[in-house]
């Protein structure tokens, strides 16, 4: 079975300063992953996610990440966060044997931006 | 584009009594899927359905839930009789097809049921 490890459930930085979410997960099979944002009070939203192909995956807001197989991680990184970027983001996993779209998710990391 | 749009927002029950949940999704989309988060137990899937179709309710806690998808654009989830350790925030989200990985599923706002 899939499994997804968030290694921080909180994350506190500056506003302007680097960000590195870290996503592990667990699976015997070939994975697509996925990392999703929360803003307060909203759903999910789509913010990347690998299919296949470049391990450096470019997202929506200034977001990339990069798919590690041989440590298992789909860490998200932004270069420069603003106050905006605070929200809770979720990392997610799936495969072919199980269901492409059947996510099985992160317990999450909560981003808080200081000004 | 309205997105998935769900009813209602917020929902406050006494224990015992039934709880229905409405999900209309993004529309052209085959596909529904229902979601529970919750603070212990995070996010986590409880039903899929494609083309109207449960395809996969494993994530289902109980028999106390059940969820129908009567046409392209409603599904609803209906908890009876509900229970405290309910409460929690229950989503809905929709994709064109659960057999093409590529689509991205949407999410809508969430009911955040509370059970008293």
């Amino acid at each position: 079975a899939q499994s997804v490890t968030q290694l921080d459930s909180q994350v506190p930085v500056f506003e302007e300063a680097p960000v590195e979410l870290r996503c592990n997960y667990s699976s015997s099979v070939s994975v697509y992953l996925f990392w999703y944002v929360q803003y307060p009070n909203q759903g999910l939203q789509l913010l990347l996610k690998y299919l296949s192909g470049s391990t450096l995956v470019k997202g929506i807001n200034g977001f990339e990440a990069e798919f590690n197989k041989s440590q298992t991680s789909f860490h998200l990184r932004k270069p420069s966060v603003h106050i905006s970027d605070t929200a809770e983001y979720f990392c997610a996993v799936s495969d072919l044997v199980q269901g492409a779209q059947k996510l099985v998710f992160g317990q999450g990391t909560r981003l808080t931006i200081n000004p | 584009d309205a997105g998935v749009i769900q009813s209602p927002r917020h929902e406050v029950t006494e224990m015992g009594q039934e709880v229905t949940l409405r999900c209309k999704p993004i529309s052209g989309h085959n596909s529904l899927f229902w979601y529970r988060q919750t603070m212990m137990r995070g996010l986590e899937l409880l039903i899929y359905f494609n083309n109207n179709v449960p395809i996969d309710d494993s994530g289902m806690p109980e028999d106390r839930f059940s969820a129908k998808m009567p046409n392209a654009s409603f599904s609803t989830l209906k908890i009876q009789p509900s229970e405290p350790r309910d409460s929690a925030v229950y989503f809905c989200a929709s994709s064109l097809s659960i057999l093409t990985s590529t689509d991205t599923q949407y999410f809508g706002p969430g009911t955040r049921l509370t059970v008293l």
